[in-house]
């Protein structure tokens, strides 16, 4: 079945940068887009970027650019996004999530989401 | 961008009552490119709507989706205890995609 795994919960400084893991398994890894959403504690989410894993393009959430890398390993199927110079308002839970070959797609299978505080 | 408004913020019913939830888009969305999930506690979203009224797969058939350029809505027949929950809508075609702030179903 298909299943996204996500790394656990992390904590950083303000100014700092994190990165989080998505490991795929079920499905053919490069037949399939990778999105990541994000939801601040009890918001509403904010599409944050994709990955096409069949051809290596992005595409980011603009108000993200320049602080938000999306990069995959197809060796073992796992996604990865680094968010750098934290500020408080990027405390949120991280979710990744299959989308297509395009951005213009629904998202069908999600991970179990990876909580990021960021706090001084 | 395009902005989602949901409405209302929440919804208490008694399970089987029926119940539509209401997304309304700042401008025309095209039909294959809105979606709803749900989302229960401390878990991921889950998809149950796409391209405005298509089922997800293993989705129940009492929920339906229908809608056109700037108004869509999610029905839920007879609800289930299961199916308390708060629902998002998406568009998954503008730049970047917008979710709706959700509707949160609650029993009565």
């Amino acid at each position: 079945q298909v299943q996204l795994v996500q790394s656990g919960p992390e904590v950083r400084k303000p100014g700092a940068s994190v990165k989080v893991s998505c490991k795929t398994s079920g499905y053919t890894f490069n037949n399939y887009g990778i999105t990541w959403v994000r939801q601040a504690p009890g918001q509403g989410f904010e599409w944050m970027g994709w990955f096409g894993t069949h051809n290596g393009n992005t595409h980011y959430a603009q108000r993200l650019q320049g602080r938000v890398t999306m990069t995959t390993d197809t060796s073992t199927s796992t996604a990865y996004m680094e968010l750098a110079s934290l500020r408080s308002d990027d405390t949120a839970i991280y979710y990744c999530a299959r989308g297509c070959r395009t951005t213009w797609c629904p998202l069908d299978y999600w991970g179990q989401g990876t909580l990021v505080t960021v706090a001084s | 961008e395009t902005v989602l408004t949901q409405s209302p913020g929440t919804l208490s019913l008694s399970p089987g009552d029926a119940v539509t939830l209401s997304c309304r888009a700042s401008q025309a969305v095209n039909t294959n490119y809105l979606a709803w999930y749900q989302q229960k506690p401390g878990q991921a979203p889950r998809l149950l709507i796409y391209e405005t009224s298509t089922r997800a797969t293993g989705v129940p058939d009492r929920f339906s989706g229908s809608g056109s350029g700037t108004d869509f809505t999610l029905t839920i027949s007879r609800p289930e205890p299961e199916d308390f929950a708060v629902y998002y809508c998406q568009q998954y075609l503008g730049s970047p995609p917008t979710f709706g702030g959700g509707t949160k179903v609650e029993i009565k």
